[in-house]
């Protein structure tokens, strides 16, 4: 069964870049499924920032205002987000999670990270 | 972007009873929607996609329904373990444009 683990810094100062890597254990992060970021503002709804596949292939949330860069390290089984030159607005939990194929058509969100609150202040 | 809205924003039920919850799209989304269901502290578990199909592990008293743009999520009878958020989400085209819902709270009466 896969598992799934954030981790990063908890507090990140405003303008400064937002990092967190998310370890997978359980299965290959080569294995055919879109490994992604999907952010909660404190009491507020899910927000999907952007996925990547094994290949490199990423697709990214087009209403985000800040910029968002998912790569992949295939040697550690992990993937990465950053965001750069966060605000307060960026404050949240953020989760990784895989989207698989389970009906057959459309990728869902299968597993989960337990999430990870990220503070954006001074 | 495809915007779905769920209504009600909070729904109070008692034990036992059906819930029903609704997620409309701004346009169609063909059978692609998904449901999960979240509790306090805790990441979304996944409960019904393609619109009608039960995930691994889902009791039988969750089930879903609709297709295009209208979409229901029927809970037969509550039990004290399902008292908790519950959002739709849709994916569709490429590259693919997903959102999910602004959510339901099932609370209890």
């Amino acid at each position: 069964q896969v598992h799934l683990q954030e981790s990063g810094p908890g507090l990140v100062k405003p303008s400064e870049a937002l990092s967190l890597t998310c370890a997978v254990s359980g299965e290959s992060i080569s294995s055919a499924c879109w490994w992604t970021w999907v952010r909660q503002s404190p009491g507020k709804g899910l927000e999907w920032i952007g996925e990547i596949y094994h290949s490199g292939t990423t697709n990214y949330n087009p209403s985000l205002k800040t910029p968002v860069t998912i790569s992949v390290d295939k040697s550690k089984n992990e993937f990465s987000l950053k965001l750069e030159s966060v605000t307060a607005a960026d404050t949240a939990v953020y989760y990784c999670a895989r989207q698989v194929v389970v009906g057959g058509a459309v990728d869902w969100f299968e597993s989960w990270g337990q999430g990870t609150l990220v503070i954006v202040s001074s | 972007e495809i915007v779905l809205t769920q209504s009600p924003a909070t729904l109070s039920v008692s034990p036992g009873e059906r819930a029903t919850l609704s997620c409309r799209a701004s346009q169609s989304v063909d059978k692609f929607l998904a449901w999960y269901q979240q509790k306090p502290g805790q990441a979304p578990r996944l409960l019904i996609y393609d619109a009608s199909n039960r995930a691994t592990g889902i009791p039988a008293r969750f089930s879903g329904s609709g297709s295009g743009t209208d979409f229901t999520l029927t809970i037969s009878s509550l039990e004290a373990e399902d008292f908790a958020v519950y959002y739709c989400q849709q994916r569709s085209g490429w590259p693919p444009d997903l959102t999910f819902g602004g959510g339901t709270k099932v609370d209890i009466k």
